[in-house]
């Protein structure tokens, strides 16, 4: 069955800009989180969306937002874009009881200049 | 609260060696764990999981891994490495219940040594 796919794989927007990355999980999947991966802080929990209500939300400032579809499809958005939000941003999905673990796309790497 | 740490953030090791990356967790509340392995530009790929059950767990690729309650660690194993397996391995912990996410270790980066 497909995995989960991200788009686009790579964005360079420019400081002060906003962005949307895309996440489609694996079918029959309902829950979807986000991940942050940067060199110094490592994969940080951006927020977990299940049936379209944010579930749970990490420490991120309030310029990183998401939402999640009816049909599962989860977008983040982020706001007012600063050089430190350049990182590989990642997506999993998994299913609610998470004994299948988590499925992780290839992720989108943002570069802010 | 939760944390991971992973205790080796590089480990070479020479082809057809073994290998060992160690993990240990400390959480409240019960948790699965996972490994992880991130190749260069990609995300990250299930290795193993540990929900219950027996305490020595299988994987792709060759990898196990043993989980240890009393020291509360999942230390991942390999026999035998080969070049392919050059690569960041990341050892993370999950709730059984409730907030449905994965705290993640700092990442080992193993470098298989020709």
């Amino acid at each position: 069955k497909a995995g989960v796919t991200q788009t686009p794989r790579y964005l360079i927007k420019t400081r002060g800009q906003q962005v949307t990355l895309s996440c489609s999980p694996i079918s029959g999947h309902r829950s979807v989180s986000w991940y942050q991966q940067t060199p110094g802080q490592g994969l940080q929990f951006l927020f977990e969306y299940f049936s379209e209500t944010q579930r749970n939300k990490g420490n991120f400032p309030g310029r990183f937002s998401g939402r999640q579809f009816s049909n599962s499809r989860s977008e983040m958005n982020v706001s007012t874009l600063e050089l430190g939000d350049s990182a590989l941003y990642l997506c999993a999905s998994s299913l609610v009881d998470r004994v299948g673990g988590y499925t992780f796309g290839s992720g989108t790497r943002l570069t802010v200049v | 609260a939760q944390s991971v740490t992973q205790l080796d953030s590089q480990v070479p090791v020479f082809e057809e060696a073994p290998v060992e990356l160690r993990c240990n967790y400390s959480s409240s509340v019960s948790v699965y764990l996972f490994w992880y392995v991130q190749y260069p530009n990609q995300g990250l790929q299930l290795l193993l999981k540990y929900l219950s059950g027996s305490t020595l767990v299988k994987g792709i690729n060759g990898f196990e891994a043993e989980f240890n309650k009393s020291q509360t660690s999942f230390h991942l194993r390999k026999p035998s490495v080969h070049i392919s397996d050059t690569a960041e391995y990341f050892c993370a912990v999950t709730h059984q219940t409730g907030a449905n996410n994965l705290f993640f270790g700092t990442g080992t980066r193993l470098t298989v040594i020709p």
